[in-house]
């Protein structure tokens, strides 16, 4: 089926180590983002990505790293996991078109929990 | 950068009651307005989403209403039920933003039954 998806759901790691979050779609959409999800603090944009091998700095970029060598995989990696990244992740995509944005398409997260 | 603060947090409602969450956003640039359904577990879907272009739009039992004067715009859901149940979230972002949305903090609306 067309979509969006995550892997892994869940992701329990130390502190230090190096983690990295898949995401791939299926829809050829050109624009990818990585959103985290904290209480209190709603989604805050991570890393965006308009094409292949165009990535660009979001809201919260700082210990993260991203790569976009194919369309459809947009991978986030953490180099060395702090507690203060324990957090849901979302991967999401869209294709704008025209002069008006077009709505994201939310993959269903991934937990991660760094000890 | 774009600043959208959405309220309620929390709300309750009746079943059959109406529920209004409002979001205000401080760039003037901003054109286009999603909302966001979450449900336990899940990511974020879209439930409804207005341009610039207009200040009303409805589906079903939920509108939104958007105000470019005053910077505000706001989610109504009429005869709520139990499946309402979820965090909403407002967002915005203008295409010389790049396409990046911009989300309110969230409102966990519970309805009961």
């Amino acid at each position: 089926d067309a979509g969006i998806t995550q892997s892994p759901r869940y992701k329990i790691t130390e502190t230090g180590r190096q983690v990295t979050l898949m995401c791939h779609q299926t829809w050829s959409h050109s624009y990818m983002f990585w959103y985290r999800q904290d209480l209190g603090h709603g989604l805050r944009l991570i890393y965006y990505s308009a094409a292949a091998d165009i990535t660009d700095k979001g809201e919260v970029p700082d210990g993260y790293v991203v790569s976009r060598s194919k369309t459809e995989n947009f991978p986030l990696t953490l180099e060395s996991a702090t507690r203060s990244q324990t957090s849901v992740y979302f991967c999401a995509s869209s294709d704008p078109a025209g002069i008006w944005n077009s709505p994201l398409h939310f993959g269903n997260g991934t937990r991660l929990t760094v000890t | 950068g774009e600043n959208v603060e959405q309220h309620p947090s929390t709300l309750s409602v009746q079943e059959g009651d109406s529920a209004v969450i409002k979001c205000t956003y401080s760039d003037s640039a901003s054109n286009y307005f999603p909302w966001y359904k979450q449900e336990l577990g899940k990511g974020p879907q879209l439930i409804i989403d207005i341009r610039s272009n207009v200040g009303e739009k409805k589906d079903q039992r939920i509108a939104v209403t958007l105000n470019k004067t005053a910077k505000h715009f706001s989610l109504h859901i009429t005869e709520t039920q139990p499946e309402d149940s979820a965090v909403y979230f407002c967002a915005a972002s203008s295409k010389a933003a790049g396409n990046k949305l911009t989300f309110g903090g969230g409102t966990r609306v519970l309805v009961k039954p």
